[in-house]
């Protein structure tokens, strides 16, 4: 059964402090590794999609890699607005199972000035 | 302005009353998606659908049924609906499995 966990839950940062959230995960044939942005009230926004190992992705303060175990969301000298929760989810599999999407619980981010 | 439609985004209903929750995309996508979101259980897959009349189960399909009769909607129907089943559902929709997919506002269950 495919798996995937994130850490940490929860994480505070003032204005301008860098940091990264992991995204581990369990799979058998990885097909895609997808960061998503989460605001309160609404559904995820997509930011970045990753498939395969020593790939990375940059937008913005976010930059997005990702190894054969793990994925990491580093967020450069974040703002007020980077606030949300930031959920991964893999789509893995070989055959129609690979159409499934599993997602992390998430972490919740909150930059304070 | 491409969008995924869900309707109602709120619905207070008691058990065993059939309920419908419609689901409409603007973008010609042919994969869409309905998930659950519960609190420390994150958002769980409940059925897919890679093009009309293709549907299949995802990680939570029980209690639920889908159709997908036109491309751009993808109704979830509880036929029975029990407590177990108050929630936050999200339907989502991609160009294809493996690409990207825009998600609606949610639509807030609550089974009495």
């Amino acid at each position: 059964e495919d798996q995937v966990t994130q850490s940490p839950e929860a994480l505070r940062l003032q204005e301008g402090e860098s940091s990264s959230l992991n995204c581990s995960y369990t799979v058998s044939g990885l097909r895609g590794l997808f960061w998503y942005r989460q605001d309160p009230g609404k559904g995820p926004e997509f930011l970045f999609t990753l498939y395969s190992a020593g790939e990375e992705k940059e937008k913005e303060r976010l930059k997005a890699t990702l190894t054969k175990k793990e994925s990491f969301l580093h967020i450069t000298a974040p703002k007020p607005e980077d606030s949300a929760t930031y959920l991964c989810a893999v789509r893995a599999g070989y055959t129609g199972t690979a159409s499934k999407l599993t997602f992390g619980t998430g972490t919740r981010l909150q930059v304070t000035l | 302005e491409a969008q995924v439609t869900q309707n109602p985004r709120y619905l207070i209903t008691v058990t065993g009353k059939k309920l419908t929750v419609t689901c409409s995309q603007n973008m010609n996508h042919e994969y869409m998606s309905w998930y659950r979101q519960d609190p420390g259980l994150g958002l769980r897959q409940i059925y897919y659908s890679m093009n009309v009349e293709v549907t299949d189960k995802g990680d939570v399909p029980e209690g639920y049924k889908v159709s997908r009769k036109e491309k751009r909607n993808f109704p979830l129907i509880l036929e029975s609906p029990s407590p177990n089943q108050t929630s936050l559902y999200f339907c989502a929709s991609s160009l294809g499995a493996n690409q990207p997919q825009h998600f609606g506002d949610g639509t807030r269950l609550s089974i009495l």
